[in-house]
């Protein structure tokens, strides 16, 4: 079956430009993840929907950040007025439920320049 | 910031030798999970094991927990080349008052031919 895709797989934006990632999980998994990885470093913890209500999001970095599933499926993080610091891949997983096994993302690498 | 540590962050031995990374923690856990990355990939779930479990086998696997010293171990037996990868422990600890999975900052394995 299909898992978990994440478009665009790369995106080179210039500073200051507002960024859309999308993400459709696996079919049927009630809980979505985001998270941060830096080059060289684990996953960071962004957000986390359980159907389509954002449970926690106390892990994106500032009020530019803001994501949404709307219809308890697919996912959109969206960056505004991006900052050279975004820079990274931003990875993301479904889950049946909770914090069990997470099926992950190619993921989508971000270039702010 | 990120609750885990893996040693050593880099590992590189010879094809057919046994693999060993650790992990530790820092507060109390429900179980502790292992992920592979390779390179420019998402990361693929390995195995998981709970709180109250002290070893696990999933083919050339072995993850180890020691609850008392907040610490696990993966070990790979009989390395392949197609091991090398990056590896990370994830654990679902209350962190920041939050349930959320916090990875570590990974161990890169290089299994050389």
């Amino acid at each position: 079956g299909a898992g978990v895709s994440q478009s665009p797989r790369y995106k080179v934006a210039k500073r200051g430009q507002d960024v859309a990632l999308r993400c459709d999980p696996i079919s049927g998994h009630v809980s979505l993840f985001w998270y941060q990885q830096a080059l060289g470093q684990g996953p960071e913890f962004l957000t986390y929907f359980q159907n389509e209500a954002q449970l926690d999001k106390s892990g994106l970095p500032s009020d530019r950040f803001f994501a949404e599933r709307p219809e308890g499926s697919v996912s959109t993080l969206k960056i505004q007025r991006t900052q050279q610091e975004d820079s990274a891949v931003y990875l993301c997983a479904s889950s049946l439920g909770g914090l069990e096994t997470q099926y992950f993302g190619p993921g989508t690498r971000l270039l702010v320049l | 910031s990120q609750q885990g540590e893996e040693d050593p962050q880099a590992l590189s031995i010879q094809e057919g030798e046994n693999a060993t990374m650790n992990c530790s923690y820092k507060t109390s856990i429900n179980n502790l999970q292992w992920y592979r990355q390779n390179s420019g990939r998402g990361l693929v779930h390995l195995i998981l094991i709970r709180s109250n479990e002290r070893e696990k086998h999933s083919g050339r696997l072995r993850v180890t927990l020691d609850t008392s010293k907040k610490s696990s171990s993966l070990l790979i037996t009989a390395s392949r080349a197609a091991d090398t990868a990056s590896y990370f422990c994830a654990t679902d600890a209350e962190y920041q008052g939050a349930q959320k999975l916090v990875f570590g900052q990974g161990t890169r394995l290089t299994i050389n031919p």
